[in-house]
């Protein structure tokens, strides 16, 4: 148990559904990320956010949304997905963005998406 | 092109064997980091390395960064079934505090 919670932890959705996915971390941290992981690609940051506000898109497709209402709980809404976009997705927080060499990030278990 | 390059990319041994699984890369990191993740849940931190040349034991894992702050490595000694999952490393660049993944080594240690 890091402190970071995400749900659901399965998902499979259709190409025309929407969906959103939930972290929620009790660490009392400030800085929340989603990351992807596939099969074959190494781990991917997606978005950053750091005291509620996005600090970082790394050129993630519209289709995915994110919304960070506080501190604690960071949110990923998706809406007309593509099959390849299946894969692990990846919560974590840390005290600060941007720390350097001093600022852990914990993960949280994780979401496995399907996309038919 | 993968800015990490993690080698090997699965290993299976016997318990009580030694291994190293290497972490490297062009660039040179500010930081780096060791993550090990079991199935069904997200990584976790092993251990940060930030001095070229640093030496950092945990239990029976020992982490080395290289000289030039290019390069680590990941020893296990006597291997348990425990220890078993995908080992990923993570870097800062000098360039920029978000962490780039390797691609990870699975690990399986039997019995």
């Amino acid at each position: 148990e890091t402190g970071v919670t995400q749900t659901p932890r399965h998902l499979v959705m259709g190409m025309t559904n929407k969906k959103s996915l939930k972290c929620e971390q009790h660490l009392g941290h400030n800085a929340m990320y989603w990351y992807k992981q596939s099969a074959k690609k190494p781990l991917e940051l997606m978005f950053v956010y750091n005291f509620k506000e996005q600090t970082e898109n790394n050129s993630v497709p519209s289709r995915f949304s994110p919304e960070c209402p506080n501190s604690s709980h960071l949110f990923l809404h998706l809406h007309t997905l593509q099959p390849e976009d299946s894969a692990l997705y990846l919560c974590a927080s840390s005290q600060v963005a941007g720390n350097r060499g001093t600022d852990t990030q914990y993960f949280g278990p994780g979401t496995r998406l399907t996309v038919l | 092109t993968q800015l990490l390059e993690q080698s090997p990319q699965f290993l299976s041994i016997q318990e009580g064997e030694n291994l190293t699984v290497y972490c490297n890369s062009s660039s040179v990191f500010s930081s780096l980091q060791w993550y090990r993740q079991e199935p069904g849940e997200g990584p976790v931190l092993l251990v940060t390395v930030v001095t070229g040349g640093e030496v950092k034991k945990l239990k029976r894992l020992t982490f080395q960064f290289g000289d030039a702050r290019k390069d680590s490595s990941l020893h296990i000694t006597a291997a348990q079934p425990g220890d078993t999952g995908l080992y990923l490393c993570a870097a800062e660049m000098d360039s920029s505090y978000k962490l780039i993944f390797g691609s990870g080594t699975r690990l399986l240690v039997r019995p």
